[in-house]
């Protein structure tokens, strides 16, 4: 089956720690997306990516970075420099980035600070 | 600016009765409007989309919403609810004018349905 895969479900960063939460996509899919999900604030956008070495900041980018290196690959890096690190982390992707196109979601990682 | 907002944190329902879930958004252009439904520590999955054309859209798992341009709203519905259908909610806009246009999700409504 198609679909987005991220790794691990579940982890825990200690203090000054940085951690990688893994995504991977088989839809063939250009444009991959990073979310953060707090309870009663929707999702917020940390970074997204159009097309293979190219991305952007989205509205969180602070204490996060990312790489595009493949196609299927886009992992987030929770650096010390975010110092409210808790959160569900979402990646998606879409076909494209036209604005008719629907976002497809993994299962998200939750991130705890130990 | 593009914004989106879900008025109810929490919608109760009995099994059976219908279910509705508003969204209201505000665009500067015409506006893409999507659904989607995440059940607990899972991904949000896709439930419906209006693009253009007809105001009633359907959807996934029996719901539709309806555009209603007047009132800029794109409130989700459901005739009849099941207990399955207890998830939390959300609806998020793109707008149509720009060059790359970021998905603007609500916070989210929790929908509970009891038997």
């Amino acid at each position: 089956d198609g679909g987005i895969t991220q790794s691990p479900k579940y982890l825990f960063r200690k203090e000054g720690q940085n951690v990688t939460l893994s995504c991977e996509q088989n839809l063939n899919h250009d444009a991959m997306y990073w979310y953060r999900q707090d309870p009663g604030q929707g999702l917020r956008l940390i970074y997204y990516s159009q097309i293979v070495n190219d991305f952007q900041k989205g509205d969180i980018a602070e204490g996060y970075s990312v790489s595009r290196e493949k196609k299927e690959s886009f992992p987030l890096t929770v650096t010390s420099a975010q110092k409210n690190p808790t959160a569900f982390y979402l990646c998606a992707s879409s076909i494209g980035t036209s604005e008719r196109e629907k976002l497809f979601f993994g299962s998200g990682t939750q991130l705890s600070v130990l | 600016a593009q914004s989106v907002a879900q008025p109810e944190d929490q919608v109760n329902v009995a099994e059976g009765n219908p279910l509705t879930v508003k969204c209201t958004y505000s665009v500067s252009g015409n506006p893409y409007l999507f659904w989607y439904v995440q059940y607990p520590n899972r991904g949000l999955q896709f439930l419906l989309k209006y693009i253009t054309g007809d105001n009633l859209v359907k959807g996934s798992y029996g719901f539709e919403a309806e555009f209603n341009k007047s009132q800029t709203s794109f409130h989700l519905k459901k005739p009849s609810a099941l207990v399955s259908d207890s998830a939390l909610y959300f609806c998020a806009v793109r707008d149509a004018t720009d060059s790359w246009g970021k998905f603007q999700f609500g916070a989210g409504t929790q929908v509970v349905v009891t038997p």
